[in-house]
């Protein structure tokens, strides 16, 4: 079946300039998660999303940054007035209805982004 | 708060040589303990977890204990192939209030023919 799949792949934007990142989670999962991996601070969490609701966002850097989901399914990362310091690969994940902890994360291939 | 700590690469082996990346933990109550492996130019992929103590998970001729006494969830593989070339990432799953994977910083294995 198909996997979480993100959009654009690629994205390359001017410092200050609004950004939308698109994740399409695996049909059915429940969960969603948003990281951000980059060179300096590895693979940070960043929002976390139970159904439509968001129970977590302590991983948000700034007021900067939100997210939603609709519809239980796709969501999207918005990035306003975009810094230098957001480039990154920004990954989504979705797994199903969380129990015991020990649910697999689903990881999509990301979206790259530079900031000029 | 909860935190995975990795052995710093880049490790260098040749092929058909034994690997050990090193990774331990701490956390509050009983995680999950995971490995993901990110190929050159891929997306992070589950490689094997461990739901609990003295579990063994094993994937692709790679193996891991969780050994709740040392705090410790060590990747080994007896041979490793060029194929094998990649970041590994140690992670955790809490689920004490927290909803995230906690991740090593990453370890970068490069295997020569």
């Amino acid at each position: 079946g198909a996997g979480v799949s993100q959009s654009p792949s690629n994205k390359v934007t001017e410092k200050g300039k609004d950004v939308e990142l698109r994740c399409d989670p695996i049909s059915g999962h429940t969960a969603l998660y948003w990281y951000r991996q980059s060179l300096g601070q590895g693979l940070e969490f960043l929002i976390y999303f139970q159904g439509n609701s968001a129970p977590d966002k302590s991983g948000l850097p700034s007021d900067r940054f939100s997210a939603e989901r609709t519809g239980g399914s796709v969501s999207t990362l918005t990035i306003q007035r975009t810094q230098q310091e957001d480039s990154a690969v920004y990954l989504c994940a979705s797994s199903q209805i969380r129990g015991g902890g020990g649910e697999t994360q689903y990881f999509g291939p990301g979206t790259r982004l530079l900031v000029l | 708060g909860d935190s995975v700590t990795q052995m710093e690469g880049p490790v260098t082996l040749s092929e058909e040589a034994f690997l050990t990346i090193n990774c331990t933990y701490t956390a509050t109550g009983y995680p999950s303990l995971f490995w993901y492996v990110q190929y050159p130019g891929e997306g992070l992929q589950l490689l094997l977890k461990a739901t609990k103590a003295d579990d063994k998970g094993s994937n692709k001729g790679f193996e891991a204990t969780y050994r709740k006494e040392t705090t410790s969830f060590h990747l080994e593989k007896g041979s490793v192939q060029v194929s094998d070339s990649a970041v590994y990432f140690c992670a955790l799953f809490s689920g004490a209030g927290s909803y995230q994977l906690t991740f090593g910083k990453g370890t970068k294995l490069s295997v020569i023919p």
